[in-house]
């Protein structure tokens, strides 16, 4: 079983309301990645985290806060929002970090 | 000079013929390369990995290494119409740390003709 979901599918938010993105996996994967995708260009890496550490923050806006509470779930949470932000946001899991990446079938994001 | 390249397409081919999938990568320390399709508005799934030179099949998909030309492909055999999608390559240095980040090329749309 490769399968990583996320909730919700799709999510309109003004640019004043706080919101959290949600992914779980159980497949005993110890990375677990964030990405942003706009239309027509590969997704783009945000956050890494690695054994339930922040491995890597791609110098991403502080309005984005990645949280891993455990081995099995990642979450973003988003405040005061821009327009730009509006994507297509996607997790992926890989056995260790490094290794080959499933991803979810993301959270399509508007932000009015 | 992009890290991977991919030919943006499309790409197009007859329903039943062997489409052609190209992707180059500057890196010559790279390690691992991965291919991804990608339906219109869903997301990226993978397809084939592959870490040695030489071939790689699985089912109608064939993965090409030549890390001498630093060169990865892919060849879909017997394309069917369902198979039109953005292929996206994605290439991993593996030296550990930051750069065991995956890197995207832009993707090639294919477009298989009925």
């Amino acid at each position: 079983d490769t399968e990583v979901t996320q909730t919700p599918k799709h999510l309109v938010m003004g640019m004043t309301n706080k919101k959290s993105l949600k992914c779980e996996q159980h497949m005993g994967h110890r990375a677990m990645y964030w990405y942003k995708q706009k239309a027509k260009k590969p997704p783009e890496l945000m956050f890494v985290y690695s054994y339930e550490k922040l491995s890597i923050n791609e110098s991403v806006p502080s309005r984005f806060s990645p949280e891993c509470p455990n081995s099995s779930l990642l979450n973003l949470h988003l405040h005061a929002l821009q327009p730009e932000d509006s994507a297509l946001y996607l997790c992926a899991s890989s056995p260790l970090f490094g290794e080959t990446q499933y991803f979810g079938p993301g959270t399509r994001l508007l932000v009015l | 000079q992009k890290e991977v390249e991919q030919n943006s397409g499309p790409l197009s081919v007859p329903e039943g013929a062997i489409a052609s999938l190209n992707c180059t990568y500057s890196d010559r320390g790279s390690q691992s390369f991965f291919w991804y399709r990608q339906y219109s508005g869903k997301s990226p799934e993978l397809i084939m990995f592959i870490y040695s030179n030489g071939d790689k099949e699985d089912g109608r998909f064939t993965a090409q290494l030549n890390k001498a030309s630093q060169y990865v492909s892919l060849l879909i055999r017997d394309s069917q119409p369902s198979d039109s999608a953005t292929y996206l390559c994605a290439v991993n240095k593996g030296y550990g740390g930051a750069t065991n980040k995956l890197i995207f090329g832009t993707g090639t749309l294919l477009a298989v003709q009925p």
